[in-house]
């Protein structure tokens, strides 16, 4: 069975571009998550899908946003990107709410 | 609010037992779990505990969990050189209503084994 699936695993943008990543679950998991990780925050939770459906919110500004498709793959996207953006995004997918969580390989964005 | 807080560092020598230990705070987290981190890559779910159990064991993997201190640990036997990593704790708090939960980190202790 394939893991969750990131692509692209390595980008590099300018500030005030926008970025768009995608991320494919394990086959049979309907619930996507979004996390961001960098060396001074650490990882922290962006958004949550459920069958096309965002749930859940974590405290970032508008600029991030994000979709889930009806097949359960999901993109985030950012906008007006900012240097402070730079980090390693990670998805994340389960059956359900909340039990095994399993992260893909994650998508490493560089804002110049 | 949720914190999750662990050691940042821990050095144990090729065939030692490592315990790496995590605080949280949230009492109504239902699962709680530990990922493995190695340099450049994603995170690897090692294991996980629901919250009513006190110990799970899996092949060199023991978890311990003090619910009434919201104490969490993680026992690696017969450390090997490849469990050279950071490793993250990670509660699961559901979004009321929504069903819907999130993962809330801790910074990571990175573990190295000396040979």
């Amino acid at each position: 069975k394939a893991g969750v699936t990131q692509t692209p695993r390595y980008l590099i943008k300018t500030r005030g571009q926008q970025v768009t990543l995608s991320c494919s679950p394990i086959s049979g998991h309907r619930s996507v998550s979004w996390y961001q990780q960098t060396p001074g925050q650490g990882l922290q939770f962006l958004f949550e899908y459920f069958s096309e459906t965002q749930r859940n919110k974590g405290n970032f500004p508008g600029r991030f946003s994000g979709r889930q498709f009806s097949n359960s793959r999901s993109e985030m996207n950012v906008s007006t990107l900012e240097l402070g953006d730079s980090a390693l995004y990670l998805c994340a997918s389960s059956q359900e709410t909340g039990n095994t969580i399993y992260f893909g390989e994650g998508s490493w964005l560089t804002v110049v | 609010g949720e914190d999750v807080e662990q050691s940042l560092f821990l050095s144990v020598r090729e065939g030692d037992s490592s315990v790496i230990n995590c605080t949280y705070t949230d009492s109504s987290s239902t699962y709680l779990y530990w990922y493995k981190q190695e340099p450049g890559a994603g995170l690897q779910l090692l294991t996980y505990i629901f919250s009513n159990m006190d110990m799970k064991q899996d092949q060199r993997l023991t978890v311990l969990l003090n619910k009434k201190d919201k104490h969490l640990s993680l026992r690696i036997a017969d450390t090997q050189t490849g469990d050279s990593a950071i490793y993250f704790c990670a509660e699961s708090i559901g979004y009321s209503g929504a069903g819907s939960y999130q993962l809330t980190f801790g910074k990571g202790t990175k573990l190295s084994v000396i040979p």
